[in-house]
């Protein structure tokens, strides 16, 4: 089992709700990532959290907004998503500075209508 | 030169078969090799990785061949199962302004068929 835990699972919401999700490691890892995949893609890096701060953000539209409130805790909030936002978004994190792993959640599957 | 480039995009192997994937990359900058198993619905699980100053790594049914003057490396499931249908995705990793950059190749469906 991953010891990266994402919520919710799904989630469906409406092109002007807000919500946000949720990610969890307790492997004392200092980076955490966020990636977005499209079905039958492979993942593509989203936002880069190290110690905490952000380090690398791929041009992520605005409506993307991430939150690090700790060093065990991710967050993506979103608001004014547009269907084409629908994906499955998957959390990770890995041990920084090393040249190591890195261990993906189940993810949280989106669905904009 | 940030690309992997994966072959084949589709795989189907009888069961007990061995099924092969390929990967191939340009920049000498990477250093890590992992491969990702990935059922559907699932996030990628690690399978196996590799570093380059190792040509072979097995694990189980699985072991990693890589080919570091060639800039290829591939994975191969022995005694194919049923059970290991899922998508495989190879990566390279190199560490990049202090985290791990990963770069994903494009993805191989497997179907083992019984």
């Amino acid at each position: 089992d991953t010891e990266v835990t994402q919520t919710p699972k799904h989630l469906v919401m409406g092109m002007t709700n807000k919500k946000s999700l949720k990610c969890e490691q307790h492997m004392g890892h200092r980076a955490m990532y966020w990636y977005k995949q499209k079905a039958k893609k492979p993942p593509e890096l989203m936002f880069v959290y190290s110690y905490e701060k952000l380090s690398i953000n791929e041009s992520v539209p605005s409506r993307f907004s991430p939150e690090c409130p700790n060093s065990s805790l991710l967050n993506l909030h979103l608001h004014a998503l547009q269907p084409e936002d629908s994906a499955l978004y998957l959390c990770a994190s890995s041990q920084e500075f090393a040249r190591n792993t890195i261990y993906f959640g189940e993810g949280s599957w989106l669905t904009v209508v | 030169q940030q690309q992997v480039k994966q072959s084949p995009q589709s795989l189907i192997v009888q069961k007990g078969g061995i099924s092969i994937i390929n990967c191939a990359y340009e920049n000498t900058a990477f250093d890590y090799f992992p491969w990702y198993q990935q059922f559907p619905g699932k996030g990628p699980a690690l399978l196996i990785a590799i570093r380059p100053d190792v040509s072979e790594k097995k694990e189980g049914r699985f072991t990693i061949s890589f080919n570091k003057s060639a800039k290829q490396f591939s994975l191969h499931i022995m005694d194919s199962q049923p059970g290991d249908s899922a998508t495989y995705f190879c990566a390279a990793s190199m560490l990049s302004g202090g985290y791990n950059k990963l770069i994903f190749g494009a993805g191989t469906r497997l179907a083992v068929h019984p």
